[in-house]
């Protein structure tokens, strides 16, 4: 299995509601991250994990909450979300070598819309 | 701080054309250099990267890349382009600051290529 998954594809979602995204990865990876990707930009990194613990915040608001249960998977939960937080949501994970020769591979990602 | 500057933000070629999307970076380490390709609403797939070694690298899709220190660029090339390649691309550096920069990849603002037929 070579592939990161993510889930729902779409989201749509009010302010005031609370979701999460899912991201899956069985690679044996121990390194995953949250890029958002707004349209015609480039990914902006939100948030590393590194063996299973939070080792990059990028300064994200706190409405964006992540969560790494496992080291094959990982969660973004959303909290009154902003209609500017509407993107498309990547998610990545790469082997966690040493030094910084990793390759991340991407999902399709989620694109939110928030309302 | 490591940057990257795609000088292209779009790129029309007509089928079968070579092409070349340019890439420069700057950083004060050691760096690695890849080349990411995305397809409309999709996520980011690795074309070639650069870790060492050889300066001419080869990837997928018939793509290749050299890397040139002295210039600080890493363009990426093909000889001849399908319909198909039309995508957004983009490059991409990490360097070997260390510690608290690892698994920051920092993307140059993409090229979107267009191929016609």
């Amino acid at each position: 299995d070579t592939e990161v998954t993510q889930t729902p594809k779409h989201l749509v979602m009010g302010m005031t509601n609370k979701k999460s995204l899912k991201c899956e990865q069985h690679m044996g990876h121990r390194a995953m991250y949250w890029y958002k990707q707004k349209a015609k930009k480039p990914p902006e990194l939100m948030f590393v994990y590194s063996y299973e613990k939070l080792s990059i915040n990028e300064s994200v608001p706190s409405r964006f909450s992540p969560e790494c249960p496992n080291s094959s998977l990982l969660n973004l939960h959303l909290h009154a979300l902003q209609p500017e937080d509407s993107a498309l949501y990547l998610c990545a994970s790469s082997p966690r070598l040493a030094g910084n020769t990793d390759t991340q591979y991407f999902g399709p990602g989620t694109r939110l819309t928030v309302l | 701080a490591q940057s990257v500057t795609q000088l292209d933000s779009q790129v029309p070629v007509f089928e079968e054309a070579p092409v070349e999307l340019r890439c420069n970076y700057s950083s004060s380490v050691s760096v690695y250099l890849f080349w990411y390709v995305q397809y409309p609403n999709q996520g980011l797939q690795l074309l070639l990267k650069y870790l060492s070694g050889s300066t001419l690298v080869k990837g997928i899709n018939g793509f290749e890349a050299e890397f040139n220190k002295s210039q600080t660029s890493f363009h990426l090339r093909k000889p001849s382009v399908h319909i198909s390649d039309t995508a957004e691309y983009f490059c991409a550096v990490s360097d070997d600051a260390g510690g608290t920069s690892y698994g920051k990849l920092t993307f140059g603002q993409g090229t979107i290529l267009t191929v016609h037929p």
